[in-house]
């Protein structure tokens, strides 16, 4: 298993510009997240999901976007970044069991 | 979701036992305690949970005191690869879809 992937590992926008955070597992996990990691930080919860076509906010989701129309792949939206989004980006799964969370390698994005 | 207090930072010799302090002194009766650890600037990684009673597991050993107020994350034989942050969370759902993280504990393992 390829457990939790994240497609891009580095990116740069300018801003203005929208992009999509890409993030795939292969667990069958009915839960997954979005969480943003900034400098000497702890993570913060961006939108989760407990399944297929269900989504929430977490505790920072203004600038974000999320759907799930798999239980595979959960795509985090930036509609039109801004500086203040520059960030590492962290998608992580968990199954219906509970109790572990899985973390993908995490995105690295920077915007200009 | 109840909040945690943990120490910025904590420095622990190798080959001794590390004990990671947290408090958590409002949880509820049906909130659970996670530890995760993220090494350098990898994802981060489950460690242990645990509820009411003391867990262990090849990673390390949780225990929680009998009012359940605080915690201790034990790593019994520290290695240089445990120099990590580590994170204590409370949180009401017992599957963890939608963690928390405060700043948690740096561990520096030194030889």
């Amino acid at each position: 298993n390829a457990g939790v992937t994240q497609t891009p590992k580095f990116q740069v926008l300018k801003t203005g510009q929208s992009m999509t955070l890409q993030c795939a597992q292969d667990m069958n996990h009915e839960y997954m997240s979005w969480y943003r990691q900034d400098p000497g930080m702890g993570l913060r919860l961006i939108h989760y999901s407990v399944g297929a076509g269900i989504t929430d906010q977490g505790e920072v989701p203004n600038g974000y976007n999320v759907s799930r129309s798999t239980t595979e792949d959960f795509p985090l939206r930036l509609l039109s970044a801004a500086p203040s989004q520059t960030s590492v980006y962290f998608c992580a799964s968990e199954g219906l069991a509970g109790g572990m969370q899985f973390f993908g390698p995490g995105t690295r994005l920077t915007v200009l | 979701d109840a909040k945690t207090t943990q120490p910025p930072s904590m420095d622990c010799a190798e080959g001794r036992a590390a004990n990671l302090p947290c408090n958590h002194s409002t949880i509820s009766g049906n909130e659970y305690v996670y530890w995760y650890r993220q090494i350098h600037s990898q994802g981060p990684q489950y460690i242990i949970h645990g509820l009411k009673n003391n867990e262990t597991n090849e990673m390390a050993s949780l225990i929680i005191t009998e009012d359940r107020k605080s915690s201790t994350l034990i790593l019994p034989h520290a290695t240089l690869r445990d120099t990590a942050v580590y994170y204590c969370i409370v949180s009401l759902a017992s599957s963890g879809y939608a963690l928390n993280f405060g700043k948690g504990t740096s561990l520096l393992v030194t030889p």
